[in-house]
């Protein structure tokens, strides 16, 4: 098993693009997590998803993400536009109801 | 709410052990984690304890819940510089909800 796959793993872009994150779960995993780390906030929850239904996006920060899962092998997070505030690591995570794997993580760089 | 505490740092000597701390507040968690993060990498799961159990042993490394208390401890016995890292705990319901790290120094 290749894990959970995410990609870019690293991403640096100007203020005001549009960004795209990748990830790929486990297969056979229905639950898939995207969460964000910077030193200030430590991990966030941005949304989840069970069986590609978002089920709590309670931390996404504002409008400008989105994140959707259109197939069970597969999610996107987008920023657009993007801020130097959104500059973080970021992780997703797949379960199928006990322990969590994480992705190697974007590392984002809003300049 | 959900919250999850550690204390921020410890330090130990090569050869002890470490007894990384945490608290939590949802007494429905069913799972309880222990994640490592060493630099510049992503989370290891390292242990997980199902919310009815007392303690579970893998190797050097030992959890404790004290489900009253909503209290849970990992302790890594013989420290070895290589497990200098962050250590996070967690604990989940739904979704799984992060502390704030504990850094571990081990010290020659």
């Amino acid at each position: 098993d290749a894990g959970v796959i995410q990609s870019p793993r690293h991403e640096v872009t100007e203020m005001g693009q549009e960004v795209t994150l990748r990830c790929k779960p486990i297969s056979g995993h229905d639950y898939l997590f995207w969460y964000r780390q910077t030193m200030m906030r430590g991990l966030e929850l941005l949304i989840y998803f069970n069986n590609n239904v978002p089920i709590d996006d309670s931390g996404m920060p504002e409008d400008r993400f989105s994140a959707k899962m259109p197939n069970a092998s597969f999610s996107t997070l987008k920023i657009q536009p993007s801020e130097p505030r959104d500059s973080a690591v970021y992780f997703c995570a797949s379960t199928r109801g006990d322990g969590y794997t994480f992705g190697s993580g974007t590392r984002l760089t809003v300049v | 709410g959900e919250d999850v505490e550690q204390s921020l740092f410890l330090s130990v000597r090569e050869g002890d052990s470490s007894v990384i701390n945490c608290t939590y507040t949802d007494s429905s968690s069913t799972y309880l984690y222990w994640y490592k993060q060493e630099p510049g990498a992503g989370l290891q799961l390292l242990t997980y304890i199902f919310s009815n159990m007392d303690m579970k042993q893998d190797q050097r490394l030992t959890v404790l819940l004290n489900k009253k208390d909503k209290h849970l401890s990992l302790r890594i016995a013989d420290t070895q510089t290589g497990d200098s890292a962050i250590y996070f705990c967690a604990e989940s319901t739904d979704k799984l909800i992060f502390g704030t790290g504990t850094r571990l120094q081990v010290f020659p």
